[in-house]
């Protein structure tokens, strides 16, 4: 069984559109997280919810919304898209938000803005 | 000074030899450290953590971790084709479980 997921596995779509991604996972975690992969593979780290509480936010365009309707779910809306967004997005989720917890990531949205 | 650094490779080496990989880090109050492996077109996935000074092995990976010195390598033993990925060393910065990343190192592994 899948432990962190994410959907869709793809998107392609055109600039101004906008653009949700959702993740669940089923580890019984508390935190969970959203990161970007750019084109040069660079990992940076955008937004952290523990138990549905805003824990991270990292320096994002306001056009880059998360919610987490629950401690299983982390959504990422994107408002506005432009070219730059084009990324592979993961979602990782820990037990909790301390410093020896390990992330564990989902399969990535790859998104393609056009 | 970028916060973790990692040199970005490719790294070369022949079946069955030792891989090494390290990585150095900025902020002397870090205390875990990860390796992540990434196969082209998949996720990061976690083969070691550790936390303290000194080295642990799991199987073929052995991490090790100096704290003074503000690195942490990734050892693999017997390389095979199949360890062939980039690598990512990942940093614990205390604020809430972030992770600062290090642009990765790519290993091939040849036949």
């Amino acid at each position: 069984d899948t432990a962190v997921s994410q959907t869709p596995k793809y998107l392609v779509t055109q600039m101004g559109n906008d653009k949700s991604i959702k993740c669940e996972q089923n580890l019984g975690h508390d935190t969970m997280y959203w990161y970007k992969q750019d084109s040069k593979k660079f990992l940076k780290i955008m937004f952290s919810y523990n138990n549905k509480e805003l824990i991270i936010n990292e320096t994002v365009p306001n056009r880059f919304s998360p919610k987490s309707p629950d401690k299983a779910h982390l959504n990422l809306h994107i408002n506005s898209l432009e070219l730059g967004d084009s990324a592979v997005y993961f979602c990782a989720s820990s037990a909790s938000s301390g410093s020896y917890n390990e992330q564990f990531f989902g399969p990535g949205t790859r998104l393609t803005v056009l | 000074q970028k916060e973790v650094e990692q040199n970005s490779g490719p790294l070369s080496v022949p079946e069955g030899a030792i891989a090494s990989l390290n990585c150095t880090y900025s902020d002397r109050v870090s205390q875990s450290f990860f390796w992540y492996r990434q196969y082209s077109g998949k996720s990061p996935e976690l083969i070691m953590s550790i936390y303290s000074n000194g080295d642990k092995e799991d199987g073929r990976f052995t991490a090790q971790l100096n704290k003074a010195s503000q690195y942490v390598s990734l050892l693999i033993r017997d390389s095979q084709p199949s360890d062939s990925a980039t690598y990512l060393c990942a940093v614990n910065m205390l604020q809430g479980g972030k992770l600062i990343f290090g642009q990765g190192t790519e290993l091939s592994v040849k036949p």
